[in-house]
């Protein structure tokens, strides 16, 4: 079956610091996302990548980086964490761009 | 600007009666549009794809309707159930390496 597993499920940090969210996929899928999810404003895009080495931004990227040095796996980063980034963050992938996402499980990040 | 448009107030309905949830969407050309379902605390599970050439799709008790010249998709859940109380999440995807675009989600709460 196919699965997306997001390293923490939830993860607690402070002002100024970097923080790593990791996400995997064990579907040798080509494209993986990276999205928040805060109330009211449904998912957002922060960046995407359809290959190894390849990111583009999303709606949303100011603040986040990424990183993906193999095929199956698509890390997050907050440079500098500020508590506006408190929030859900959603790791996805797809084989294909008009094909169905599948998603981990979710951080719940909270920024102190 | 391109609007994906969900209602956002919720839905309840009697258990046994048939859900009917709406996304309409501005401003956009989508090739796909796709419906996901959300529990609390979860990622979107997909459930269903339509193309834009389809009128109609149908998987067991779920009926997905794309209307392009009314820019609407209706989704449909027949003889509901408790358990299909969730978010729902319809999403649009414009072909080539465009991103898909969530809606905010439409939560169902299905009545005993």
């Amino acid at each position: 079956d196919v699965k997306v597993t997001q390293s923490s499920r939830y993860l607690v940090k402070r002002t100024g610091e970097k923080v790593f969210l990791e996400c995997v996929q064990d579907m040798d899928h080509e494209n993986m996302f990276w999205y928040r999810q805060d109330p009211g404003l449904g998912l957002r895009l922060i960046y995407f990548s359809y290959d190894v080495k390849m990111k583009e931004k999303g709606d949303i990227p100011e603040g986040y980086s990424v990183s993906r040095e193999k095929k199956e796996r698509f890390s997050l980063i907050l440079e500098s964490a500020s508590t506006n980034q408190t929030s859900m963050y959603l790791c996805a992938s797809s084989s294909q761009g008009d094909q169905p996402q599948h998603f981990g499980d979710g951080t719940r990040l909270s920024i102190l | 600007s391109q609007k994906i448009e969900q209602n956002s107030e919720a839905l309840n309905i009697q258990e046994g009666k048939t859900a009917t949830l709406t996304c309409n969407y501005t401003n956009y050309s989508p090739a796909y549009l796709q419906w996901y379902r959300q529990d609390p605390g979860r990622g979107p599970v997909f459930l269903l794809l339509i193309r834009e050439n389809e009128k109609e799709k149908r998987k067991e008790r779920l009926k997905v309707t794309f209307d392009t010249t009314l820019k609407q998709s209706l989704f449909h859940i027949t003889a509901s159930q408790p358990a299909d109380s969730a978010t729902y999440l319809c999403a649009l995807y414009s072909g080539g390496y465009q991103k898909v675009t969530f809606g905010t989600g439409t939560k169902l709460q299905v009545i005993p």
